[in-house]
């Protein structure tokens, strides 16, 4: 199994709160992604990144904002949560982009009340 | 427009039989990757299988294998002698690769092994 952690694995925050998520690899692998999981929309990126401090969009990034500052973490930053921010999400890692597979962490559920 | 399509929300199949979950896609983009990933009710997201849009070979793992039709842009997911634990949701996904980045999932579907 690929080395990805995610944390914290649970949370649960209130409207206008920041709040950050963090993914760590151990694979040293150059692309990491952000997505949320929400009913019947399947996964849906957030923002990814090509390297440290190379970041870019992905389909649904607004409220959201990343950081790299080390090839094994890339955070996520809700600056000012709100309740349409309520998912699971999900970090991932490949070794290049384009068309290689990725390989997911295991998931945090955020609930913003 | 890019995107995938599972049509199929729930699906029923017997302990041991082989089942298919269907998955079409739509990209002008030559260049592309499709992907099979499951879910368990634990929610982890597991990589089953992977099939580039040159590659002239169904891919196949184990029990897993992609039909893949590129004419028909289709890359079904067939998983033989189903077991108890293949019980989840599974979903499919196409990265591509030109005018930037983009990995686009279906909305999945859900399989029930019956005993």
């Amino acid at each position: 199994d690929a080395g990805i952690t995610q944390s914290p694995r649970h949370k649960v925050t209130e409207t206008g709160t920041p709040v950050t998520l963090r993914c760590h690899q151990t694979e040293n692998h150059r692309y990491m992604y952000w997505y949320r999981q929400d009913p019947g929309h399947g996964l849906r990126l957030i923002h990814y990144s090509y390297g440290v401090k190379d970041t870019d969009k992905g389909e649904v990034s607004d409220g959201y904002s990343v950081s790299r500052s080390k090839t094994e973490d890339f955070l996520l930053t809700l600056e000012s949560a709100t309740s349409s921010q309520t998912s699971v999400y999900f970090c991932a890692i490949s070794e290049s982009g384009g068309t290689e597979t990725q390989y997911f962490g295991p998931g945090t559920r955020l609930l913003v009340l | 427009a890019q995107k995938i399509t599972q049509t199929q929300p729930g699906m029923f199949v017997q302990e041991k039989e082989a089942v298919t979950l269907d998955c079409t896609y739509d990209t002008s983009d030559q260049s592309y990757g499709l992907f099979w990933y499951k879910q368990p009710s634990s929610g982890e997201m597991i990589f089953l299988i992977y099939q580039g849009s040159y590659d002239e070979q169904n891919a196949t793992e184990g029990r897993y294998s992609l039909n893949f039709q590129k004419a028909r842009k289709s890359a079904n997911l067939v998983i033989s002698a189903s077991q108890l634990g293949d019980s989840a949701m599974y979903f499919c996904a196409m990265s591509l690769r030109g005018g930037g980045f983009k990995t686009i999932f279906g909305a999945g579907t859900r399989l029930f092994v019956k005993a």
